[in-house]
């Protein structure tokens, strides 16, 4: 079975600051992770994924995610903030076994304060 | 520069109408999906197709039906519309492995806006 959290619904920084959103997946089976960014009236971006080449992965506009198997976290962290990140974030799990199941997480909205 | 592709980027039915979401890619990807977006509960899965001729229910297929027309094309259709359809909709497509055998990324197209009255 697989599901994945993310712990907060919504987050506020200022502009310039450090952003952390919080990701925890459960996967029966080695799972392929992914960050995505939705802008407003906008589909789904991708900005990064894991898929075990490496546990830090670098992703696109500064975006960086580190997946820690013993905490089951795919974290994920931008070192300062800009006003154009601000959108909706979803971590999604992926089972890499014989059959199809993608898992969304409920999303966290950021907010970036000028 | 395509993608993937939607429409009608918006549209209002009332009780009981059908209509027909259409989508297409051209990235020349074997896997196609229908989600749905409602506030709070992150995208659900209606139906999918893993390839070309074969489509498959996903999380919440009631009152949905789908076709995959070919390799480019996934459609969604609403046979009776009710308001509890009323939800942004996504396609979305992808290749299942890349080289690594890992799954490969989603696609997605900028939904549809679905107001059921």
């Amino acid at each position: 079975a697989q599901s994945v959290t993310q712990l907060d619904s919504h987050v506020s920084v200022s502009e310039g600051t450090p952003v952390l959103l919080r990701c925890n997946y459960s996967s029966s089976y080695s799972p392929s992770l992914f960050w995505y960014v939705q802008h407003p009236n906008k589909g789904l971006q991708l900005l990064l994924k894991y898929t075990s080449a490496a546990t830090l992965v670098k992703g696109i506009n500064g975006f960086e995610a580190e997946f820690k198997k013993s905490e089951t976290s795919f974290h994920l962290t931008k070192p300062s903030a800009h006003m154009s990140d601000a959108a909706e974030y979803f971590c999604v799990v992926s089972a890499d076994t014989g059959g199809f199941k993608t898992i969304f997480g409920a999303g966290t909205r950021l907010f970036v304060k000028a | 520069n395509a993608g993937v592709t939607q429409t009608p980027k918006f549209q209002v039915l009332k009780t009981g109408q059908s209509m027909t979401l259409q989508c297409a890619q051209d990235m020349n990807h074997n896997s196609m999906y229908w989600y749905r977006q409602d506030p709070g509960m992150g995208l659900r899965l209606i139906y999918y197709s893993a390839s070309e001729g074969t489509t498959d229910k996903g999380e919440v297929p009631n009152g949905y039906n789908v076709s995959r027309l070919n390799k480019r094309e996934f459609s969604l259709r609403l046979e009776s519309a009710a308001p509890s359809q009323t939800s942004v909709y996504f396609c979305a497509s992808s290749d299942r492995r890349g080289g690594d055998g890992r799954n490969q990324p989603q696609h997605f197209g900028d939904g549809t806006r679905l107001s059921i009255l």
